[in-house]
């Protein structure tokens, strides 16, 4: 089946730290772009990070630049966010996705939850 | 940043109605890097539209997207009970990539 499954989630205080993980299966996970995508509580989506296949190509949203990183490990089918400095803004469900051929978020992940609390 | 502002925040509709929903960008987009996404509640986004108009795998053809520039159109031509959810529209054109804050489709 393909499919993207995150972890990693949970409740972190501020300032603190926390890595996500995301498996994919069922398809050829090194030649697909990759995202990271959350939704916070009630709200809309915003697109976080980016990584090419290669993993030579790296981008950030400006509002987690210099905080978080992101990396993958295509000999385990895997993608990765590194979340430093994490403030209550962070506080949301993060999606990892996959970035098609056809130039759009062709398949995402079940998502999960971050809570940046004390 | 291309801001994508969707209208209305809110429609209200009865099964069988049609749906237009609308997305304009602040810079133009080119339509191969516009997309239309479906989400339920408590469900991960689900790609609906992709080029502005190409409906992707699986969706059903009551689903229908056009548009350039600047001003996209998502129509949904018979409301299914289904199809009641919150819609986004979204440009990978320039970065950052961004979407617009959501069309709610309830039930009248």
């Amino acid at each position: 089946e393909v499919q993207l499954v995150e972890s990693g989630g949970g409740l972190v205080e501020p300032g603190g730290s926390l890595r996500l993980s995301c498996a994919a299966s069922g398809f050829n996970f090194k030649i697909y772009n990759m995202n990271w995508v959350r939704q916070a509580p009630g709200k809309g989506l915003e697109w976080v990070s980016y990584i090419n296949g290669a993993g030579t190509y790296i981008y950030y949203a400006d509002s987690v630049r210099g905080r978080f990183s992101i990396s993958r490990d295509n000999a385990k089918n895997s993608l990765f966010l590194q979340m430093n400095t994490l403030t209550a803004e962070d506080t949301a469900v993060y999606y990892c996705v996959r970035f098609g051929v056809v130039n759009a978020f062709d398949l995402w992940g079940h998502g999960t939850m971050v809570i940046v609390s004390s | 940043e291309i801001v994508m502002t969707q209208s209305p925040a809110t429609l209200s509709l009865s099964p069988g109605e049609r749906a237009t929903l609308s997305c304009r960008a602040s810079q133009s987009v080119s339509g191969s890097y516009l997309s239309w996404y479906q989400q339920k509640p408590g469900q991960a986004p689900k790609l609906l539209i992709y080029g502005a108009s190409t409906r992707a795998t699986g969706i059903p053809a009551r689903f229908s997207g056009s548009g350039s520039g600047t001003d996209f159109t998502l129509t949904i031509s018979s409301l299914q009970p289904e199809d009641f959810a919150v819609y986004y529209c979204q440009q990978d054109y320039n970065l950052p990539w961004t979407f617009g804050q959501g069309t709610k489709v309830e039930f009248k």
